[in-house]
C-alpha cells in the first residue's frame, strides 16, 4: 500500500461548482498536511498547511484533515477558472526536520474549472 | 515572500554530457531539495540537504550528485546525461520547524 493515495482524475466541474478533492494516507504518525496547486509547466504552490485534525478556511478554500480516518480534503467553493491546475496533497510526520525532513506526496489531481 | 530560483526553466542537453541544474533560495532556508516529477509517477525525491556540506540520498539518488557549498545555493549535478533523465526538475526549501516546502518554478530538461 503506497503511504499517499490521491485520485489523479482528471476531474472536471462547470464554474461555481463546489469541488472536492481528497487524499488518504497509511502512516499515522502524519501530523503536518499540505495542499498545494500546480499550474501547467510550474512549480507547485502552496496554497494550505494544517496540523493535526480540524478544518481550515482561507477564502474559497476550506482544508479538512480527519486523522482517525486517515483522510484529507481540499474544497473548493465557487470553483474559477483560474481554479484549473493539478492539486497535489503532502503530508509530513511530527518530527520533520534535520536529517528527517522529507514531505510525502500524493500523485496530484489534475482539476479542470469549464467557464 | 519565500524566493525558491532555479537557473533555467528549459535546457536541452546530449546524451552523455555533465549537466549542472543550480537553485538559491533567499528566506535562510536550512533544508533544500530536488525533485524530479514525471506524468503518472508524480514527485520523486532524488536528494536533499539539512545544512551546509550535507546531504541525503532520496527515493531515486542514482545518476545524480548534489552540492552545498553555500546555504543559499543547491546544485543538482547529471554526471552523464541520459534519455530517461529527461523529466521536469523542482527545487524546494524550507525552514526546519515550519514544515511548509517552498517551490522554484522547476527546470524542464530534454536529453537528447
Amino acid at each position: 500500500q503506497k503511504e499517499v493515495e490521491q485520485d489523479p482524475g482528471p476531474l472536471s466541474v462547470p464554474e461555481g461548482a463546489i469541488v472536492s478533492l481528497n487524499c488518504t494516507y497509511s502512516n499515522s504518525a502524519f501530523q503536518y498536511f499540505m495542499w498545494y496547486r500546480q499550474y501547467s509547466r510550474k512549480g507547485p504552490e502552496l496554497l494550505m498547511y494544517t496540523y493535526s485534525s480540524g478544518n481550515k478556511e482561507d477564502g474559497r478554500f476550506t482544508a479538512q484533515v480527519d486523522k482517525s480516518s486517515k483522510y484529507i480534503s481540499l474544497f473548493i467553493r465557487d470553483s474559477q477558472p483560474s481554479d484549473s491546475a493539478t492539486y497535489l496533497c503532502a503530508m509530513t510526520p511530527m518530527n520533520y526536520g534535520g536529517s528527517q525532513g522529507n514531505l510525502i506526496f500524493g500523485k496530484g489531481t489534475k482539476l479542470s474549472v469549464k467557464p | 515572500d519565500v524566493k525558491v530560483t532555479q537557473s533555467s526553466r528549459y535546457l536541452v542537453k546530449r546524451t552523455g554530457e555533465k549537466v549542472f541544474l543550480e537553485c538559491v533560495q533567499d528566506m535562510d532556508h536550512e533544508n533544500m531539495f530536488w525533485y524530479r516529477q514525471d506524468p503518472g509517477l508524480g514527485l520523486r525525491l532524488i536528494y536533499f540537504s539539512y545544512d551546509v556540506k550535507m546531504k541525503e540520498k532520496g527515493d531515486i539518488p542514482e545518476g545524480y550528485s548534489v552540492s552545498r557549498e553555500k546555504k543559499e545555493r543547491f546544485s543538482l549535478i547529471l554526471e552523464s546525461a541520459s534519455t530517461n533523465q529527461t523529466s521536469m526538475y523542482l527545487c524546494a526549501s524550507s525552514f526546519g520547524i515550519s514544515t511548509e516546502a517552498f517551490f522554484g518554478q522547476g527546470t524542464r530538461l530534454t536529453v537528447v
